[in-house]
């Protein structure tokens, strides 16, 4: 079956716009969450969803913003883009959400941001 | 929240040679995996192993709840294991995947 399949691969995009990426989860998997990746910072979290609601937040600045659809597709958004923006945004799909054992994450494929 | 540490952070091994990478928590956890993360940025799920050993083929993974650690084993290295390697776990309070720092491996020929 397809994985988790995230739009677009490369994107650049300058300071001050705003940007919308796209993650499509594994079929049946009503989980997904969002992490960015940085050389200083390593992973951090971002957002779950499940079953359209937010579950939890990471600690972003409001300009971080997410959503999750009824066919369990995600988007997160991002205005008013800074430089430090750049970074790999990661999505992951899970049958079950975070506070439940059992599941684990399958990861897509990534989109690299460079803001200009 | 939960601290992730790993060790080593680097690791340059001759292809052939075996190694063990070394993931600690600071509180209990409800869910552990291991990832390689390829040079494209892809992160593959190696093990998801919140107890207990798992093995798959070169690699094997046990993971000590009790006593807070988690162990991957990579014998006889090839030069594809080469990439970063990290350890994520989940708290018991519905707290999402926290990433340890990652261990970088190179494994040359």
């Amino acid at each position: 079956k397809a994985g988790v399949t995230q739009t677009p691969r490369y994107l650049i995009k300058t300071r001050g716009q705003q940007v919308t990426l796209s993650c499509s989860p594994i079929s049946g998997h009503r989980s997904v969450s969002w992490y960015q990746q940085t050389p200083g910072q390593g992973l951090q979290f971002l957002f779950e969803y499940f079953s359209e609601t937010q579950r939890n937040k990471g600690n972003f600045p409001g300009r971080f913003s997410g959503r999750q659809f009824s066919n369990s597709r995600s988007e997160m958004n991002v205005s008013t883009l800074e430089l430090g923006d750049s970074a790999l945004y990661l999505c992951a799909s899970s049958l079950g959400h975070s506070a439940q054992q059992g599941y684990g994450y399958t990861f897509g494929s990534g989109t690299r941001l460079t803001v200009v | 929240g939960i601290q992730v540490e790993q060790s080593p952070p680097d690791l340059i091994l001759q292809e052939g040679a075996n190694s063990t990478l070394r993931c600690n928590f600071s509180d209990s956890v409800n869910n552990l995996q291991w990832f390689h993360q390829n040079p494209w940025g892809q992160l593959i799920n190696l093990f998801y192993i919140p107890s207990g050993t798992k093995q798959n083929g070169r690699l094997s993974a046990t993971t000590v709840a009790t006593e807070r650690y988690s162990l991957l084993y990579i014998s006889s290295s090839q030069t594809t294991d080469s990439g970063v390697y990290f350890c994520a776990v989940g708290g018991n309070y519905g707290q999402n995947f926290v990433f340890g720092p990652g261990t970088r491996l190179s494994v040359l020929p």
